[in-house]
């Protein structure tokens, strides 16, 4: 079956500006989470979805948001763009919260110039 | 807050010499354990997890790591590293109960040389 899908790989933005990822979980899934990876920080975990809820959210500025759709389906979007925001930006789909079975996609590498 | 602490920056081994990360956590309640890989160029794949039971998981490609709850640690181990083993290798926890979301280690660079 198809993994988890992330659109696009990868996106050069400017400071200032907006920008939204997509993120297509394995077919069945229902919960997806985002994870942000850099260099310095490492792994950080940035918010949880599940049957478009948003369940749990990391230590992020409000300018990280992010939505579930109906079919499971997650955009996450990052307003007013940093230098700092430049980073990976991971996708992780699971059948459910109670489920730990996660299934990483290969990312969106963001970079902000 | 949980943390995550994995002390082997880099690591260099040459093939078949036998492997072992430290993970350790800091958690006050009851947590589930995994171990994920990235290989060059490719997404986290998960190698081993543990939520209970014995202590001593099996993962995929002859990996294992044991949980010491009283040291909080939970290290991964091989046998005998391949080339093929050249990755980095991230350990993290998530609750039992509530936010179950993943922390994670700064990760553990693995060379091995042929």
């Amino acid at each position: 079956k198809a993994g988890v899908t992330q659109t696009p790989r990868y996106l050069i933005k400017t400071r200032g500006q907006q920008v939204t990822l997509s993120c297509s979980p394995i077919s069945g899934h229902r919960s997806v989470s985002w994870y942000q990876q850099t260099p310095g920080q490492g792994l950080q975990f940035l918010f949880e979805y599940f049957s478009e809820t948003q369940r749990n959210k990391g230590n992020f500025p409000g300018r990280f948001s992010g939505r579930q759709f109906s079919n499971s389906r997650s955009e996450m979007n990052v307003s007013t763009l940093e230098l700092g925001d430049s980073a990976l930006y991971l996708c992780a789909s699971s059948l459910d919260p109670a489920d730990y079975g996660y299934t990483f996609g290969s990312g969106t590498r963001l970079t902000v110039v | 807050a949980q943390s995550v602490s994995q002390h082997n920056h880099h690591v260099i081994l040459s093939e078949a010499a036998s492997l072992e990360l430290g993970c350790n956590y800091s958690y006050g309640g009851t947590v589930n354990l995994f171990w994920y890989v990235q290989y060059p160029g490719q997404h986290l794949q998960l190698l081993l997890k543990y939520f209970s039971g014995d202590p001593l998981v099996k993962g995929i490609k002859g990996f294992e790591a044991e949980f010491i709850k009283s040291k909080f640690s939970f290290n991964l181990r091989k046998p005998s590293v391949q080339w093929s083993d050249t990755a980095e290798y991230f350990c993290a926890v998530s609750a039992q109960t509530g936010a179950n979301n993943l922390f994670f280690g700064t990760g553990t660079r693995l060379t091995v040389i042929p």
